[in-house]
């Protein structure tokens, strides 16, 4: 049973570039949010897509956007680096929006310079 | 707005000394309280999810609790691999987001 998987591992980019993140969830789950784990921090949410639409998001800028693609998997993108936005980008899988264990996938590490 | 705060920020134990790790929550309406272990460099791996005050699970030499206002995960003779950080979060009302602490980091020395 294939777990949440991510990519890439890790990216670097400069400040004003633009980077896609990619994840595929676990099997059986059609819900992926994302979250931004700073150094020494815990992670903080972004949104969560359900059924290809954005259904919840937290305190981030539109530079960040999402897509889910009828596949389930799910795509992070994000305009305009700042070097503040360097961070490890994770992705968690669920059955259904609300209710039951979000599982996390490994992580891409994002540094901007 | 929900708070979640661990503490201590970090422990260190010797191999065999138990031990607990907290978390507390200011939450409106819980609808879930989660432990999750995170290695250097990796996802959160899930370990328990817990609902109501009074509940409590296990796993090998974890067992976490919960009250109305706080939940423990008991660590009973920790070996060196239980090296982690240990994270804490909860979901509330109809929010599907999880809101983190900053996690424990936890050492034990052989």
């Amino acid at each position: 049973d294939a777990g949440v998987t991510q990519s890439p591992t890790h990216l670097i980019k400069t400040r004003g570039q633009q980077v896609t993140l990619r994840c595929s969830p676990k099997s059986g789950h059609d819900t992926v949010s994302w979250y931004q784990q700073a150094l020494g921090q815990g992670p903080q949410f972004i949104f969560q897509y359900y059924e290809e639409e954005e259904r919840q998001r937290g305190n981030f800028p539109d530079r960040f956007s999402g897509h889910q693609f009828p596949n389930y998997s799910s795509e992070l993108n994000v305009n305009a680096l700042l070097l503040g936005d360097s961070a490890l980008y994770l992705c968690a899988s669920s059955l259904r929006p609300i209710g039951g264990e979000q599982f996390f996938g490994p992580g891409t590490r994002l540094t901007v310079l | 707005e929900d708070q979640v705060t661990q503490s201590p920020e970090a422990l260190r134990l010797q191999e065999g000394e138990s031990s607990s790790l907290n978390c507390s929550y200011t939450v409106s309406g819980l609808r879930g309280l989660f432990w999750y272990r995170q290695d250097p460099g990796k996802g959160p791996e899930f370990l328990f999810t817990l609902y109501s005050a009074g509940e409590e699970k296990e796993k090998e030499r974890l067992k976490a609790t919960l009250t109305k206002k706080e939940s423990f995960l008991h660590i009973t003779a920790p070996k060196p691999e239980d090296s982690a950080t240990y994270l804490c979060a909860v979901r509330t009302g109809a929010n599907s987001k999880l809101t983190f602490g900053k996690g424990i980091t936890l050492s034990v020395r052989p």
